[in-house]
């Protein structure tokens, strides 16, 4: 079975410093992989996803992400944050096309300072 | 805006009682999923259904039920609430051509007293 491993639980970052956010799956095939981010008190909102091609995929609010599958991550990066980003972010791996499964790491809260 | 609505985003409930969490989404999706998030455990896959009728339990199936009897519809049931499943519990859907990408709703957040 697929897993997620997100190391850090909670990460303070200053405004306009560069970010990244770790993320390590497990999984036998060629992974789908996900980075979703929830603001309090809201849902999970898509930031973007690696499905095949370039490893280095663009998202949402000027995320990206790099699949690296020799270290098995897909670390979250962004050049330099904004007081908006606060907020929780999961990485999720998917079984396999069309299945529509998803396993979520247990997520990175992101704290912006001033 | 495509959405998926969770009609309750708290409630509170005694030991025993019985829960209904509603979902309804207006995407057309055939996939339906229920999650349960708890801080420092992520989120967790408690049922999911690909079409009506059609249910398959996820990780933590226990003690929880589901029915879906529309497809826009995917109700999650605790027949007798207890105090460790008060949680935040998150529905998601998907269409069959989506590729893994859930739509999620807003979230019910359940304390059992």
């Amino acid at each position: 079975a697929q897993s997620v491993t997100q190391p850090d639980i909670h990460i303070t970052v200053s405004e306009g410093a560069s970010l990244e956010l770790r993320c390590n799956y497990s999984y036998g095939a060629t992974p789908y992989l996900f980075w979703y981010v929830q603001s309090p008190g809201q849902g999970l909102q898509l930031l973007l996803k690696y499905f095949s091609g370039d490893t280095l995929v663009q998202g949402i609010k000027g995320f990206e992400a790099e699949f690296k599958r020799s270290q098995s991550s897909f670390n979250l990066r962004k050049p330099s944050v904004h007081w908006s980003d606060a907020a929780e972010y999961f990485c999720a791996v998917g079984e396999n096309f069309g299945n529509e499964k998803l396993t979520f790491g247990t997520g990175t809260r992101l704290t912006i300072i001033p | 805006d495509v959405k998926v609505t969770q009609s309750s985003r708290y409630l509170v409930k005694r030991t025993g009682e019985k829960v209904f969490l509603e979902c309804v989404q207006d995407m057309d999706h055939e996939n339906m999923f229920w999650y349960r998030q708890d801080p420092g455990l992520g989120l967790r896959l408690i049922y999911f259904s690909y079409d009506v009728k059609m249910k398959e339990k996820g990780d933590i199936p226990e003690g929880y039920s589901v029915s879906r009897e529309k497809k826009e519809r995917f109700s999650l049931i605790l027949e007798s609430a207890s105090t460790n499943q008060t949680s935040m519990y998150l529905c998601a859907s998907s269409g069959r051509s989506g590729a893994n990408v859930l739509t999620f709703g807003a979230g019910s957040r359940l304390t059992v007293l």
